[in-house]
């Protein structure tokens, strides 16, 4: 079956440091790959998305590449803010078609803070 | 504005009562999906839907039924509340799934 994992958390940054939280992934087809972000006390939000090999998925900073080869999808950001803070959930989908019906399995989550 | 709505946002259930969850989304999307949130678990799927009137199991369905009777709505339903249910219930709607999701803000259920 399909499965995604996460770096352990939490992950504690200074402002303006650099992020990376990895993801690896095991799927039995072609999954399109998600990063999606928790802020305190609200749902999750899509921060960004790729959905074949070597695509780069990019948004507000963050950065994340489908890495079919080593089966990774890593999110980075160059100079992270304390508005930042929040919990990162990688996750995959196999194609809508055929009997996967788009179902998301997610990462166990990372919790990020961002100190001033 | 346009997106996914859950009611209630907070619940607190005695053991062996029943509830039922109500989500409703307005982007006229094919596909909704009831999963929850646990410490150090991710999500997990409960059921989902591919189209009004269809449901299906997902990793965790025992204890919960589901009901699409009109395309916008997706009820989740707890016959008998258990404290093993207490967690946060996300709703989440797609149009092809491929795109990913649209969630929910969350219900917060406590069973006691």
């Amino acid at each position: 079956g399909n499965s995604v994992t996460q770096m352990e958390g939490p992950v504690t940054l200074s402002e303006e440091a650099f992020l990376t939280i990895n993801c690896t992934y095991t799927a039995t087809g072609y999954p399109s790959l998600f990063w999606y972000v928790q802020y305190p006390g609200e749902g999750l939000q899509l921060l960004l998305k790729a959905t074949k090999a070597d695509d780069k998925g990019s948004n507000k900073g963050f950065e994340a590449t489908y890495r079919k080869e080593t089966t990774s999808f890593h999110l980075e950001k160059g100079s992270v803010q304390v508005s930042d803070s929040a919990v990162y959930f990688c996750a995959l989908s196999d194609h809508a078609g055929g009997t996967s019906y788009g179902k998301l399995t997610f990462g166990q989550g990372t919790i990020l803070t961002v100190h001033p | 504005n346009a997106g996914v709505t859950q009611t209630p946002k907070f619940r607190v259930l005695k053991t062996g009562q029943s509830m039922t969850l109500l989500c409703a989304q307005d982007m006229n999307h094919e596909y909704m999906y009831w999963y929850r949130q646990d410490p150090g678990m991710g999500l997990r799927l409960i059921h989902y839907s591919v189209g009004e009137g269809t449901t299906a199991k997902g990793e965790v369905p025992d204890g919960y039924n589901v009901s699409r009777l009109k395309k916008q709505n997706f009820l989740l339903g707890l016959e008998s509340a258990a404290p093993s249910q207490t967690s946060v219930y996300f709703c989440a709607s797609s149009s092809a799934g491929l795109y990913g999701y649209t969630f929910g803000s969350g219900t917060r259920l406590t069973v006691v």
